[in-house]
């Protein structure tokens, strides 16, 4: 079986600074995994994947994830943010033929003006 | 495309009400699923669904119901309704197979049990 574990509850950050949210996973499988990002009061939606190959993958809002499979790890960064990021963000893995995904707890990104 | 709607947004109900949470998608999705959303949980998957007249449990299926009769519609029902049951309900539909596919997510329930 897979899991996801989010250590930042909450992260509270200036506005233009830098940010990471972290993200480790496990599984005994390769694993896809998924950056969502939830504004408040709406549904979830995908802000980046990590499939196979470049293990740096990219989001047109300037959000980037690195894929680490030695550390098991998928944290999401972006070198400066606005106040429209603040939202919550769900790290996510899923695997083999399936569809079930697995989603962490959650990280509350505050951007602070 | 509407993508995936839910209704209703939101729902209050005294504890022993029965109801039913509807969900639809006009991407001919064969997979389809419900989770439900709570304060340091996370999401967490009720039931799903790989195509029409096929369902399987979660995580926590335990007092809701599902069927599906078509490829659009996965309504989730909730047969007696308890306090427990207040979250906030997101259905979810995506292609089937390959576990890359991403699920697109409809704007959610909010459901208060009293």
């Amino acid at each position: 079986a897979q899991s996801v574990t989010q250590l930042d509850s909450q992260v509270p950050v200036f506005e233009e600074a830098p940010v990471e949210l972290r993200c480790n996973y496990s599984s005994s499988v390769s694993v896809y995994l998924f950056w969502y990002v939830q504004y408040p009061n709406q549904g979830l939606q995908l802000l980046l994947k990590y499939l196979s190959g470049s293990t740096l993958v990219e989001s047109i809002n300037g959000f980037e994830a690195e894929f680490n499979k030695s550390q098991t790890s998928f944290h999401l960064r972006k070198p400066s943010v606005h106040i429209s990021d603040t939202a919550e963000y769900f790290c996510a893995v899923s695997a083999g033929t399936g569809n079930q995904f697995y989603f962490g707890t959650g990280t509350s990104l505050t951007v602070i003006p | 495309n509407a993508g995936v709607t839910q209704t209703p947004k939101f729902q209050v109900l005294k504890t022993g009400q029965s109801m039913t949470l509807q969900c639809a998608q006009d991407m001919n999705h064969e997979y389809m699923s419900w989770y439900r959303q709570d304060p340091g949980m996370g999401l967490r998957l009720i039931h799903y669904s790989v195509g029409a007249g096929i369902t399987d449990q979660g995580e926590v299926p335990n007092g809701y119901n599902v069927s599906r009769s078509t490829t659009e519609d996965f309504p989730l029902r909730l047969l007696s309704a308890a306090p427990s049951q207040t979250s906030v309900y997101f259905c979810a539909s995506s292609y089937y197979g390959l576990a890359d596919y991403e699920q697109y997510f409809g704007p959610g329930t909010r459901l208060t049990v009293t």
